[in-house]
């Protein structure tokens, strides 16, 4: 079936160094959504990214929609230990698709 | 207090019996979903429902049932049919509306870590 790629699979960082996660599609994409699971929780939304080339950023965290609408990243400057958990990417398919979830990156942060 | 509640926390079964899962939201959304987690990998799309009284089937759908009788409840039954069940499920909802799923956040339960004996 459709995909949607996410590298890498974890990441381990010193804390204060920076962390970039992206997300990989062979198809156009109507909209991408990120979501951040902690450590024994659940999918938390952060935000949708919908325009081609969009860009978007919350305090630390800065969103890319590529150009084609196949990709996107998730950067994350000067990672705290507040930052830990698995970052998913899910992207739609089509304007009736539904939510087609990357397998995540786990992060962990090194104080 | 809105959100979504799944219940129990966790849940043990024994391999043959049918189990359900409980799922219940007060956010007046729509749309709810089940998803599947295991480690290491994403969420994947059990079914979901986008109105009262219908649902689909989503990508893992084989071994499982649900019913969507009340907006707020969209329950979710693993059969004995379900080969590997041990997992954690994941119930969500959004504002929904048919067409308009795919362009609403989706909010999360707290899940539901089902282990079969």
């Amino acid at each position: 079936g459709q995909q949607v790629m996410q590298i890498p699979q974890y990441q381990h960082v010193q804390e204060g160094e920076d962390f970039t996660t992206y997300c990989n599609s062979s198809t156009t994409l109507s909209n991408i959504q990120w979501y951040k699971q902690r450590p024994g929780g659940h999918p938390v939304f952060l935000i949708q990214l919908v325009k081609s080339g969009e860009v978007k950023k919350q305090k630390r965290l800065t969103f890319q929609f590529g150009e084609a609408k196949k990709n996107s990243s998730l950067h994350i400057t000067a990672t705290q230990t507040t930052d830990v958990g698995t970052y998913f990417c899910a992207g739609v398919i089509g304007s009736q698709g539904n939510l087609i979830f990357g397998k995540g990156t786990k992060l962990s942060v090194k104080p | 207090d809105g959100g979504i509640t799944q219940s129990p926390k966790y849940l043990f079964r024994k391999e043959g019996q049918n189990v359900t899962l409980s799922c219940e939201q007060n956010l007046n959304h729509d749309a709810m979903y089940w998803y599947r987690q295991d480690p290491g990998q994403g969420l994947r799309l059990i079914y979901y429902s986008q109105i009262v009284n219908d649902f689909q089937k989503g990508d893992i759908a084989e071994g499982y049932s649900v019913s969507r009788e009340k907006k707020e409840s969209f329950p979710l039954t693993v059969t004995s049919a379900q080969k590997n069940p041990t997992a954690f499920y994941l119930c969500a909802s959004s504002i929904g509306g048919t067409g308009r799923i795919t362009y609403n956040e989706q909010f999360f339960g707290p899940g539901t870590r089902l282990t079969v004996l």
